[in-house]
């Protein structure tokens, strides 16, 4: 299968800060979406984004697919933000999706 | 109301004991997954089906059985519980094609005794 790695791990921002959150892959890939997971365990879809760069409001990802890896990122964060963020990748040729451990953010007012 | 709707949210049964998980979806999808979630890790795939007609299995299958019974509707049943079950579990879709988004459920917590 395709290895996913996140980082950092963790985070703990100040209310209003910005942050990076970054997204390694081990193959080439045709799909690629970060998720955030609330406090509750929903999984809410946030960006899907194999290549090129979106925005999404305080948020926007950028994929660079050749060189196998995605950031997310987050401006003025505020507590709501606080969760899990999962990457997932994908290819056209397998139906599995592999996801990475995570990065644990943590906004504090 | 939720495209991916799991039934039930929670659940604590005892070892031994059947269980089944019930996933439904409106999105229209012909791709359903089963996934798990542990504490501190991501998702692994347990089963996916393509249509009514198509199961394959995952790279966490074992322990776990599952049913398409119609193209909206994929449950996952746990013959035999056992504690090292407990997880949370997360249905999903996705449309036809290479590419495409997946669409999780709400997730069910299982508790195994």
């Amino acid at each position: 299968g395709i290895q996913v790695e996140q980082s950092p791990p963790d985070l703990i921002l100040q209310e209003g800060a910005n942050s990076t959150l970054r997204c390694n892959f081990s193959d080439s890939v045709n799909n690629l979406q970060w998720f955030h997971q609330n406090p509750w365990g929903q999984l809410i879809n946030l960006f899907y984004i194999p290549s090129g760069t979106k925005q999404n409001g305080r948020l926007s990802a950028t994929t660079v697919a050749t060189e196998r890896y995605s950031l997310l990122y987050i401006s003025s964060s505020q507590t709501t933000d606080s969760g899990v963020y999962f990457c997932a990748v994908g290819k056209n040729t397998g139906n599995q999706f592999y996801f990475g451990t995570g990065t644990s953010l943590t906004v504090i007012p | 109301d939720a495209d991916v709707t799991q039934t039930p949210r929670n659940r604590i049964t005892k070892t031994g004991k059947r269980i089944m998980l019930e996933c439904s979806q409106t999105k229209g999808h012909d791709r359903m997954y089963w996934y798990r979630q542990d504490p501190g890790l991501g998702l692994r795939l347990i089963y996916y089906s393509f249509d009514v007609k198509d199961i394959n299995k995952g790279e966490i299958s074992d322990g776990y059985s599952v049913s398409r019974q119609a193209q909206a509707k994929f449950s996952l049943s746990l013959e035999s519980a056992i504690p090292n079950q407990t997880a949370l579990y997360f249905c999903a879709t996705r449309a036809r094609g290479a590419a495409g988004e997946l669409f999780f459920g709400e997730g069910s917590r299982l508790t195994v005794l």
